[in-house]
């Protein structure tokens, strides 16, 4: 079946270092979303990549889709405090089923 | 421009009793989804509904749960007789046409506790 696999499940760094969350599909993806949720917050949108091999850059965050549509990444460069929270890869199939996968945690170690 | 809107925040239950839940969407949108999340865990969905329709529901339990989204009013979520296990972070979800591009925007979402 449908699953989403996201990596790590925890990630600390020290403020200033790069952080990379990955994000794996079982099956090819129509598109895929990223979310920030902040800790006691809830999901905020941040992108959505649809076309193979999409590179889409927001200031210091860089997403990635997989030439094959079943992979991404987001990358941040240099983090910051404010970068704190919960990173969510949300997959999305053909059929509209959105699967999210289960979060990479980022803690900034000042 | 409001964004999507829950409520309660803060909803504490005894086993047994009844959870509401309410979600209003953005504006212009007729599209909600609603999710359920454990601590540290991911979003899990839940259901998916239009105006006065179920389109998918494969992710809700098959008792003591349901939802609606009437003709006027907000998106319900209801929880019949709930157990410790029902404790989570129920967040709604809206987006305006549903299509397979379409991006979800997601409410401050609803903390159920069961004592």
């Amino acid at each position: 079946g449908q699953q989403v696999m996201q990596i790590p499940q925890y990630q600390h760094v020290q403020e200033g270092e790069d952080f990379t969350t990955y994000c794996n599909s079982s099956t090819t993806l129509s598109n895929i979303q990223w979310y920030k949720q902040r800790p006691g917050g809830h999901p905020v949108f941040l992108i959505q990549l649809v076309k193979s091999g999409e590179v889409k850059k927001q200031k210091r965050l860089t997403f990635q889709f997989g030439e094959a549509k079943k992979n991404s990444s987001l990358h941040i460069t240099a983090t910051q405090t404010t970068d704190v929270g919960t990173y969510f890869c949300a997959g999305q199939y053909r059929d509209d089923k959105i699967i999210f996968g289960k979060g990479t945690r980022l803690h900034i170690l000042p | 421009n409001a964004g999507v809107m829950q409520n309660p925040r803060h909803l504490v239950r005894r086993r047994g009793q009844e959870a509401r839940l309410r979600c209003s969407p953005m504006k212009g949108h007729s599209h909600v989804y609603w999710y359920r999340q454990l601590p540290e865990e991911g979003l899990k969905f839940m259901v998916y509904l239009q105006k006065e329709n179920i389109i998918d529901e494969s992710g809700m339990p098959k008792e003591r749960f349901s939802a609606e989204f009437p003709k006027e009013g907000p998106s319900i979520l209801r929880i019949q007789q709930v157990v410790r296990g029902d404790s989570a972070a129920y967040f709604c979800a809206s987006s305006q046409n549903g299509g397979i591009t379409d991006t979800q925007y997601f409410g401050p979402g609803t903390r159920l506790t069961v004592l």
